[in-house]
């Protein structure tokens, strides 16, 4: 049962542009996300995390929002530079699932030069 | 950051022989760890979860005696892959969970031929 699913696979965007990738959990006991980048053959690497008891964080061109009523989560790059092509994991965790957090299934996002 | 390191990155061996990952948290101390595995073009798949001192917890599908996993300290984890056959070739990824974060190793490649 996918807890945590990124509808979207991929994602392309013009250099410049807001590229806005979306997760959505079913879990309400869900209180803390993360969004991970994943270039090919490396590990991912964190890139924002929000936690429940807000509904933005922003760091730089990177913009995470939560809205808990919707259980939805996106992240928004602004602008997108080509170094930001990559995979994209959402993750979530809280309530009963201890310390496992439980990924999306990425959404590739490609920034056209 | 704090920061996990694998060893090997790559690795190649043939069918039939067993091979051992490493998974070392190297500034924190990681009562949990977690091992992934990454098909190409897919999402993670959490494989199982790795408590120091305790037996891991493999997720459903997956072989237990073929994944070895051993939690022998605070900052150590490894995975055998027994018996290797061309189909284990994939990306193995592990983790390490932070409070408020969890950590990527920059995983490691093994190709069986």
């Amino acid at each position: 049962d996918q807890q945590v699913k990124q509808n979207s696979p991929s994602l392309s965007v013009q250099e410049g542009r807001i590229s806005i990738l979306n997760c959505d959990y079913t879990n309400s006991m869900f209180d803390y996300f993360l969004w991970y980048k994943k270039y090919p053959a490396e590990g991912p690497t964190f890139l924002i995390s929000i936690s429940s008891i807000k509904d933005k964080n922003e760091d730089g061109r990177f913009t995470v929002f939560l809205n808990k009523s919707a259980k939805h989560l996106s992240l928004h790059i602004v602008p997108s530079q080509p170094g930001d092509s990559a995979v994209y994991f959402c993750a979530a965790s809280g309530g009963d699932t201890g310390n496992q957090f439980y990924f999306g299934t990425g959404t590739s996002l490609t920034v056209i030069p | 950051g704090a920061v996990v390191s694998q060893h090997p990155s790559w690795v190649i061996c043939k069918s039939g022989t067993s091979v051992k990952i490493e998974c070392r948290s190297l500034d924190f101390q990681a009562t949990t760890m977690f091992w992934y595995r990454q098909f190409p073009k897919q999402s993670l798949m959490l494989m199982a979860t790795s408590n120091e001192g305790s037996k891991a917890t493999y997720e459903q599908g997956v072989e237990k005696d073929k994944f070895l996993i051993n939690h022998a300290s605070l900052t150590l984890s490894t995975l055998t892959v027994t018996s290797a056959h061309p189909e284990d070739s994939s990306f193995y990824i592990c983790s390490a969970r932070a409070p408020y974060e969890q950590y990527f190793g920059p995983g490691t490649r093994l190709t069986v031929t």
